[in-house]
């Protein structure tokens, strides 16, 4: 069964704008979450993290949010480049999973000129 | 500093035969877990390793085992392919189990005719 999910497979931006990317997990026990950036025929690449002790973490143009009563958490990028087109992934983790990373299925971004 | 390295980055095998798999880690890491993408199921943890010993194992058949040798360096065999084997086999390394800090590889592509 999929705890980590990536409920849109693709968003388009126009660059300058915002980028959201959202995902939603079904384990409360998770207590860590990552963002991942991942090109054609190369591995995925961290991006951000988030402990389920703050609600935001901002990292440059990237921060995310983690709200815990709704498991939910999303990835905002402002202002998207062209270079962020890539395929993002949402990955979760915790203690009585001994820390492996549970990955949604991934939302394609694609950010236009 | 090296990356994660992956050998081979192809590979075609026929159903029923089996397959080695190799991932060198970054120096210095001692941990080295082994993640399978596939499009139907996104990106799906197998096991991880840590200082020659399976510290924890995803849910997938016993076709699928590993290994780690006293230089860190990791090991994935999958015996009797299946053509739902066919997939991206992706190795992380990191210095302990910090999520944080997993650095992954770049992949080996793997289909199973």
């Amino acid at each position: 069964d999929q705890q980590v999910k990536q409920n849109s497979p693709s968003l388009s931006v126009q660059e300058g704008r915002i980028s959201i990317l959202n995902c939603d997990y079904t384990n409360s026990m998770f207590d860590y979450f990552l963002w991942y950036k991942k090109y054609p025929a190369e591995g995925p690449t961290f991006l951000i993290s988030i402990s389920s002790i703050k609600d935001k973490n901002e990292d440059g143009r990237f921060t995310v949010f983690l709200n815990k009563s709704a498991k939910h958490l999303s990835l905002h990028i402002v202002p998207s480049q062209p270079g962020d087109s890539a395929v993002y992934f949402c990955a979760a983790s915790g203690a009585n999973s001994g820390y492996a990373l549970n990955f949604g299925k991934g939302t394609s971004l694609l950010v236009t000129p | 500093k090296a990356g994660v390295t992956q050998t081979p980055r192809y590979l075609i095998k026929t159903r029923g035969q089996q397959v080695t798999l190799s991932c060198s880690p970054i120096s210095g890491h001692r941990s080295v877990s082994w993640y399978q993408q596939t499009p139907g199921q996104g990106l799906q943890f197998l096991f991880e390793y840590f200082s020659e010993t399976q510290r924890n194992k995803g849910n997938f058949p016993g076709r699928f085992s590993g290994r780690q040798f006293s230089n860190s360096r990791s090991e994935m065999n999958v015996s009797t392919l299946e053509l739902g084997d066919s997939a991206l086999y992706l190795c992380a390394s990191s210095r302990t189990t910090d999520t944080n800090g997993y650095t992954f590889g770049s992949g080996t592509r793997l289909t199973v005719v």
